[in-house]
Parts: C-alpha cells; sequence; structure tokens
C-alpha cells in the first residue's frame, strides 16, 4: 500500500514556463512534507518542505502548495529552466515516534527543454 | 567530511553471496538512515539509527539484511546469502537531529551503493 503517490512518472516542459509537479498521500498522521530533487548517479537532495500548519511555502522559483483536505501536495517551479531537469521525489513524515522517518514517493523525471 | 560519502559505488555480486555496504556521514550527524531504490520504485527505509542504536529496523526486509554503527559514526550494511531481488541503488543519509527546530532535521544523502546480484 503506497502512502505517498506520485501518479505522473514523467513531465516535459518548455524552459520558461510553469512546472508543475504532484503528489497525494493517504496517511491522516502525515504533518510534514518534503521535495527532494535527484540526478543521476548523484544522492537526492532536499529541495523544499512543508508544515502542515502551512498552505504555501516559497523560496525562489519553488513553491510548494498543501491541501490538507485533499492530502495532495504540489511543487510549482517558475520560471523551469533545463538545469531542473531531474527526478523529483515526494517524501512526508509522522512525528509520534519523534524522529523523522521519511515515505517517498515513487519520482517525477522532469525535462525542460530549451 | 563534505558531505555523506558511500562505498563502494557500484558492487555486482553472485547470488548467495554477502556483502557489505558502508557508509559515512557528515561529521556530527547523530541520526543515520538507510533506503533503497529498486528499478521503477521510490526510496524505502530500511533502517534508522541515533548514535550507536537502531531504534527503528522496520524496514528491513528479511533476516539476511543487518546493520551496524559504531562510534556514532561509520555504519555498514550487510547483506547475508544475496537473492536477485535485493538488486537496488542503497542510499545513506544522515541528519543533526536538532528537536529544538521547529522545522524537521533535513537528511543529507550520499550517492549511493549500486548493487547488482547475478
Amino acid at each position: 500500500d503506497q502512502q505517498v503517490k506520485q501518479n505522473s512518472p514523467s513531465l516535459s516542459v518548455q524552459e520558461g514556463r510553469i512546472s508543475i509537479l504532484n503528489c497525494d498521500y493517504t496517511n491522516s498522521m502525515f504533518d510534514y512534507f518534503l521535495w527532494y530533487k535527484k540526478y543521476p548517479a548523484e544522492g537526492p537532495t532536499f529541495l523544499i518542505s512543508i508544515s502542515s500548519i502551512k498552505d504555501k511555502n516559497e523560496d525562489g522559483r519553488f513553491t510548494v502548495f498543501l491541501n490538507k483536505s485533499a492530502k495532495h501536495l504540489s511543487l510549482h517551479i517558475v520560471p523551469s529552466q533545463p538545469g531542473d531537469s531531474a527526478v523529483y521525489f515526494c517524501a512526508a513524515s509522522a512525528r509520534p515516534s519523534g524522529y523523522s522517518t521519511l515515505t517517498f514517493g515513487k519520482g517525477t523525471m522532469l525535462l525542460v527543454s530549451p | 567530511g563534505a558531505g555523506v560519502s558511500q562505498s563502494p559505488s557500484n558492487k555486482v555480486t553472485e547470488k548467495g553471496k554477502d556483502v557489505e555496504l558502508r557508509c559515512d556521514p557528515i561529521s556530527g550527524h547523530t541520526a543515520l538512515y538507510w533506503y533503497r531504490q529498486s528499478l521503477g520504485q521510490g526510496l524505502e527505509f530500511l533502517i534508522y539509527f541515533q548514535g550507536n542504536s537502531a531504534p527503528d529496523k522496520s524496514g528491513l526486509p528479511s533476516d539476511r539484511f543487518s546493520a551496524e554503527r559504531t562510534g556514532g559514526s561509520v555504519s555498514t550494511l550487510t547483506i547475508q546469502r544475496t537473492q536477485q531481488e535485493d538488486s537496488a541503488v542503497y542510499l545513506c543519509a544522515s541528519s543533526f537531529r536538532n528537536l529544538g527546530l521547529a522545522g524537521r532535521d533535513e537528511q543529507f544523502f550520499g550517492p549511493g551503493t549500486r548493487l547488482t546480484v547475478l
């Protein structure tokens, strides 16, 4: 049973346009959400996060939106650049046990073409 | 060190052999995590260390998998009697784990070890 779902395995966008990557979750105990970016042969790198007490967090070209009632979050990249081409993983954590083990989605491969 | 390092970067082994994968976390990071990513799958949690103890081993898929951490630093993941389904990229992450912060402790990942079991 997948608790974090990224239903789009890939997304192609033109440079300068907006990229929207989506993520759905099923576990209502999740209260912290993260996006990681992964280039080939490298480990994932942290991109942006959001706590469940917020519905939006912005960092430069990257904005994450959280809709708790729909158990849905999205990552917006504006404007998209070719260097953004990578696999993006959505991750979530619940903290009743006091540490933040992450549950990851399967990832969405973003390709930004010049 | 500058980041999380893992060795070897690639490992090819024969079915039934044992393998050891190594992780060197960022200096000073008390929390260490092992994940694996099988082909077409997301990252799957395996085990979490706080210091040298492992309060959560719930992700280890079978008793062929074990891990240890010594000196609050280096960790080794051992897979005994490897099977073809063990083929995956094994990723290690570490974090500072400052519970006083309102935010979560960011996990920093190593580049992974690609394990291929023939």
